[in-house]
């Protein structure tokens, strides 16, 4: 079954104003990733946050981890148009600390920001 | 780090045959991930390739079908054999250059249209 659930499945914003989309899973973690993805092309790792963090930026990112409710949040804050693009998070939940790369999916968030 | 090359970046096949994608990466890595993304959805892990032995799939995947050679630690092939319409998806080749808990980087993906 997917492991990861996003929501909203689109969004749509004007440039200046912050994104947040949301992913849920639903087994244990070692840890959760967010990666951007630009019209169809190769994926483009944006933070890792392990299953003992909190909270963690990156730049204008802001990720959350709840592992209580199994859900994690993606803010980018002062969005640009070229922020447009679809985003996914991906959970490691392999035995032993670590899938080794075998990551699990959402089914990813469509942001589109208007100049 | 990792720069990975795909090869086709598209094409459009026709029922019945076969399409080789290729993978070169810029570093040597002990595993490469060969995902599919079917249009609109999200990212599917194919297989595991390693060096020296025969690759890992994942449920719902199989040899015959999707073939991959991997013959040292910069480069492996995914064949997708015997096309139908419902193998039109993005194929993607991933490394987690690390080793352990991290990031992956991918390649542009490789677009197949079949017909």
């Amino acid at each position: 079954s997917q492991q990861g659930e996003e929501d909203p499945q689109a969004l749509s914003i004007q440039e200046g104003e912050n994104a947040t989309m949301n992913c849920s899973y639903k087994t244990s973690i070692n840890n959760l990733q967010w990666y951007r993805q630009n019209s169809g092309r190769g994926l483009v790792h944006l933070i890792l946050i392990r299953s003992n963090e909190r909270e963690k930026h990156s730049g204008r990112l802001r990720v959350t981890l709840d592992t209580s409710k199994k859900s994690s949040s993606l803010l980018i804050t002062a969005s640009r148009a070229a922020d447009t693009a679809s985003y996914f998070c991906a959970t490691d939940s392999g035995a032993g600390g670590t899938s080794y790369g075998k990551l699990t999916f959402g089914q990813g968030t469509i942001l589109t920001v208007h100049p | 780090s990792a720069v990975i090359s795909q090869k086709p970046s598209r094409d459009i096949c026709q029922r019945g045959t076969s399409l080789t994608i290729q993978c070169q990466v810029d570093s040597q890595v002990t595993m490469m991930f060969w995902y599919r993304q079917q249009p609109g959805q999200s990212l599917t892990l194919i297989a595991t390739a390693n060096q020296g032995s025969e690759a890992t799939y994942e449920s719902g995947f199989v040899i015959d079908k999707f073939p991959i050679s991997r013959p040292n630690l910069t480069f492996s092939t995914l064949t997708v054999s015997n096309m139908s319409p419902e193998d039109s998806s993005i194929y993607l080749c991933s490394v987690e250059p690390s080793g352990g808990p991290g990031e992956l980087f991918f390649g542009e993906g490789s677009r197949l249209t079949v017909l």
